[in-house]
């Protein structure tokens, strides 16, 4: 149980263009979803709190408008990468809070490696 | 600011010895403890964790220790396996902080057979 599952696991964009991350709890509904981001060697940090059928919290230095995330139902979460650009190259991964678990457990999809040229 | 340091990069062990990696945090705020294990371009995947009420949990070869007054936390896994070589993060949360969890910079395991 508690399977997390994110769609591309890998993609390729150019620059100026948008790219969208899928986030899906597969066995569990998930009123919780988070977003982060790892840097290469360095820890996960967290970019922002996604809560179903509203809007997303987001973390200081993160932008907004550039990260857009949509939390549409209980299973699914989309993390859009507007106008990417090269330092946005990155592996970005989602986790969910499962609806009946502990508050303070979550479960991580395998995350997404973007590159952008 | 880091509030949550993992201060070694990498450690290495001899398969069937003791690994222990540790966890140091700054705020008191916090009140449970997770480990994650992370193997290359995948997901961590949760191993154990702790609340603040106590001082140690055990689970198969993983055991947690939270020391609260000096701000420290330990993985223990005896006997370690080759298969443990992964990437180890400490993370904290606070009720305080919607739970969110505030993870370490991580510590590379290897066991060697």
């Amino acid at each position: 149980g508690a399977v997390v599952s994110q769609h591309p696991s890998r993609v390729i964009c150019k620059s100026g263009t948008s790219v969208k991350i899928e986030c899906r709890s597969l066995d569990f509904q998930a009123t919780t979803m988070f977003w982060y981001r790892q840097f290469p060697k360095k820890s996960l940090m967290l970019m922002a709190t996604s809560n179903e059928g509203s809007k997303a919290t987001y973390e200081q230095g993160v932008e907004k408008d550039k990260f857009l995330i949509n939390h549409a139902s209980l299973t699914l979460s989309t993390l859009t990468v507007t106008s990417a650009h090269p330092e946005d190259s990155s592996f970005y991964i989602c986790s969910a809070r499962d609806l009946s678990g502990r508050i303070y457990e979550q479960f991580f999809g395998p995350g997404t490696r973007l590159t952008v040229l | 600011d880091q509030q949550v340091k993992q201060n070694s990069p990498s450690l290495s062990v001899q398969e069937g010895r003791i690994s222990i990696l540790n966890c140091d945090y700054t705020n008191s705020m916090f009140d449970y403890f997770l480990w994650y294990k992370k193997y290359p371009a995948e997901g961590p995947t949760f191993l154990i964790s702790i609340s603040s009420i106590k001082d140690k949990n055990e689970d198969g070869r993983f055991t947690v220790f939270l020391n609260k007054s000096a701000k420290h936390l330990s993985l223990h896994i005896v006997p370690s396996q080759p298969g443990d070589s992964a990437v180890y993060f400490c993370a904290a949360s606070a009720k305080e902080y919607g739970n969110k969890l505030v993870f370490g910079a991580g510590t590379i395991l290897r066991v060697k057979s």
